[in-house]
């Protein structure tokens, strides 16, 4: 069964340090998704992609945070400088993104980031 | 992501037993609802969806109901096992004539499912 890559599993880094997180979707997922999770908390989307283009980063804090989605296929979200509060399981997730669809989204497994 | 929610943060039923999670959307302009599924270090894993335009649908062992005049959805597990503890969360997307993005989720803070043997 096809999945959502996403790497590092886990990252430590000291605040003002930059990180970055990968995902590769599932094959022909048009849409992409990057979601900010704090524990006990419901996720929260940051960037949405089509293909290689922005849909929507209402919710990304752009004076930290980048996304990109070059090729339209694998995506790198990339926080410099990291902040104590970005502490946070970071998700992926793909879809086909067409209503007759639905709007299923398929997760990885997450990074889990903790800035000390 | 404030206009889904839960009455219930966390819920034990013994195994067997039906469960019923309930969430409550305060958007009318919503047209799509989907229940995710998330154990402790995972991501998020689909269970079942629903479109504004019914008011059921059943997966295995799951029903989602949508009732619209009040806002709620709920989620029902017949005969909960206890792979089924997780952390349930509900999400709605907001139809694209009212300001949503296509495929753009809002989710709610979620309920812990307890499984007792």
């Amino acid at each position: 069964e096809a999945e959502v890559a996403q790497s590092p599993r886990y990252k430590i880094t000291e605040k003002s340090q930059a990180v970055a997180f990968w995902c590769d979707p599932i094959s022909g997922h048009a849409t992409l998704y990057w979601y900010r999770q704090i524990l006990g908390q419901g996720p929260e989307l940051l960037v949405q992609f089509q293909d290689e283009s922005v849909v929507d980063d209402s919710q990304l804090p752009k004076d930290r945070f980048s996304a990109e989605r070059l090729k339209g296929v694998d995506s790198t979200l990339k926080i410099q400088p990291a902040e104590l509060g970005d502490s946070a399981m970071y998700l992926c997730a793909s879809g086909l993104g067409f209503f007759s669809e639905g709007y299923e989204q398929y997760f990885g497994p997450g990074t889990r980031l903790t800035v000390t | 992501g404030e206009s889904v929610g839960l009455h219930l943060p966390t819920l034990s039923v013994q195994e067997g037993d039906n469960s019923i999670i309930n969430c409550a959307y305060s958007n009318s302009a919503s047209d799509y609802f989907i229940w995710y599924k998330q154990e402790s270090g995972k991501g998020p894993q689909f269970i079942i969806d629903i479109r504004s335009n019914m008011d059921k649908r059943q997966g295995q062992r799951v029903t989602v109901l949508l009732n619209k005049t009040v806002k709620h959805l709920s989620l029902q597990i017949a005969a909960t096992q206890p792979g089924d503890s997780a952390v349930y969360f509900c999400a709605e997307n907001l139809n694209m004539n009212y300001g949503g993005s296509q495929g753009n989720l809002i989710f709610g803070k979620g309920t812990k499912l307890s499984v007792k043997p």
